[in-house]
């Protein structure tokens, strides 16, 4: 069974810049979550996506959204991009919503660099 | 509400010697609790969780945890550590329902020849 795909692995941008980040979770999997992790601040939570609609979000700026499509398939976009959007973005595939007990699977996460 | 505290940002161990790696949580609910460890430049990976069946759970490579109610804990340990596995572990509360998941700040084992 293949695992959670992300794409592209790495990524350079310049300030004001806006990005998309895309993921294909497991087969089966309704929901894809995806976080920002920075050595600064860890893994932070962006949002949670499950058959289509956002299930829950974390604290970050409207710059930053997502969606999900009918074969659940997510896309993240980073509008108007700052220095310190430059993260490790991951991507991780549930069965179920990730708030219910379900195991995580994580993708090897996309690395944006803004200069 | 719920939160999850890694008691320790760093550890180091010789090979060969146990794992403790330290989690206390907090939650309203009975919570599931994750392990997950990341390896550099990789994605997280399932160590083991817990799901309110038995308090002492065995998950992958050798790693164990125990759930302890009264404590508020979910300590991660390993007889004896391998070179292998310096990496960072995650440990990870789920209250269930629409609260989201909450990830600790992790702790980077390293593990010394």
């Amino acid at each position: 069974k293949a695992g959670v795909t992300q794409t592209p692995r790495y990524l350079i941008k310049t300030r004001g810049q806006q990005v998309t980040l895309s993921c294909s979770p497991i087969s089966g999997h309704r929901s894809v979550s995806w976080y920002q992790q920075t050595p600064g601040q860890g893994l932070q939570f962006l949002f949670e996506y499950f058959s289509e609609t956002q299930r829950n979000k974390g604290n970050f700026p409207g710059r930053f959204s997502g969606r999900q499509f009918s074969n659940s398939r997510s896309e993240m976009n980073v509008s108007t991009l700052e220095l310190g959007d430059s993260a490790l973005y991951l991507c991780a595939s549930s069965r179920g919503l990730a708030g219910g007990g379900n195991e995580q699977f994580f993708g090897p996460g996309t690395r944006l660099t803004v200069l | 509400a719920q939160s999850v505290t890694q008691l320790d940002s760093h550890v180091s161990v010789s090979e060969g010697t146990p794992v403790l790696l330290r989690c206390n949580y907090s939650s309203s609910y009975s919570p599931s609790l994750f392990w997950y460890v990341q390896h550099p430049n990789k994605g997280l990976q399932l160590l083991l969780k817990y799901t309110s069946a038995a308090t002492l759970v065995k998950g992958i490579n050798g790693f164990e945890a125990e759930f302890k109610k009264s404590e508020t804990s979910f300590h991660l340990t390993k007889p004896s550590a391998h070179m292998s596995d310096a990496a960072e572990y995650f440990c990870v509360v789920d209250s269930g329902g629409y609260q989201k998941v909450t990830f600790g700040t992790g702790t980077k084992l390293q593990v010394i020849p």
